[in-house]
């Protein structure tokens, strides 16, 4: 009941596409979910996070959606740049502690 | 803010040798994360601490691993004897209790041959 499903675990998007990595969770008492960013050499670093009173965040060209009767959010990047190509993890917590990772998904956006 | 600063970048180390890991935390962040990452298992919580107290070991996968925080500036992951499958990237993380976001480190690459 722990775990976050992520899918896909790879992605290749044109550039100016859209990317949509997809995760899902048991935990209902789960009630902040970030998503992190990480390249190649570095650590994850916060993208972007929801919590679940509100069905969609925005900032910039990362949105994420949140579904809480599905038990499911996603994460989609408008207009995907080369820049973008990292491996991306959301994350689940109760109570702002100790977050579970999904498994990542590698995204490559081609020029 | 240096962010958390974690060292070494690259520890290379034969195998029954000793390791320690060293991370310094965000100043004023009194929450601190130890995490495992390979390309098997993704990233796994190792250990936590708040207030410089460990509250959940229970990822640290064998007595072999061991951490620390002597002060509020200071933490070790100390693996004693060290093994080839402990070979990965391991990251420090830290944060603020009540604000529930992480900081990690550029994290340590342990190869143990």
């Amino acid at each position: 009941q722990q775990q976050v499903k992520q899918s896909p675990q790879s992605l290749i998007v044109q550039k100016g596409g859209i990317s949509i990595i997809n995760c899902a969770y048991e935990n209902t008492a789960f009630d902040y979910f970030p998503w992190y960013q990480q390249f190649p050499g570095k650590g994850p670093a916060l993208l972007i996070a929801i919590r679940p009173d509100v069905s969609e965040k925005k900032e910039g060209r990362f949105t994420i959606s949140f579904n809480k009767s599905a038990k499911q959010f996603s994460l989609h990047i408008m207009d995907s740049q080369p820049g973008d190509s990292a491996t991306y993890f959301c994350a689940a917590s109760a109570g702002g502690q100790n977050f579970v990772f999904g498994p990542g998904t590698r995204l490559s956006v081609l020029p | 803010d240096a962010g958390v600063i974690q060292s070494p970048r690259h520890e290379v180390t034969e195998m029954g040798q000793e390791v320690t890991l060293r991370c310094k935390p965000i100043s004023g962040h009194n929450s601190l994360f130890w995490y495992r990452q390979t390309m098997m298992r993704g990233l796994e919580l190792l250990i936590y601490f708040n207030n410089n107290v460990p509250i959940d070991d229970s990822g640290m996968p064998e007595d072999r691993f061991s951490a620390k925080m002597p002060n509020a500036s200071f933490s070790t992951l100390k693996i004693q004897p060290s093994e080839p499958r402990d070979s990965a990237v391991y990251f420090c993380a830290s944060s603020r209790r009540t604000r529930g976001v992480y900081t990690f480190g550029s994290g340590t690459r342990l190869t143990v041959v």
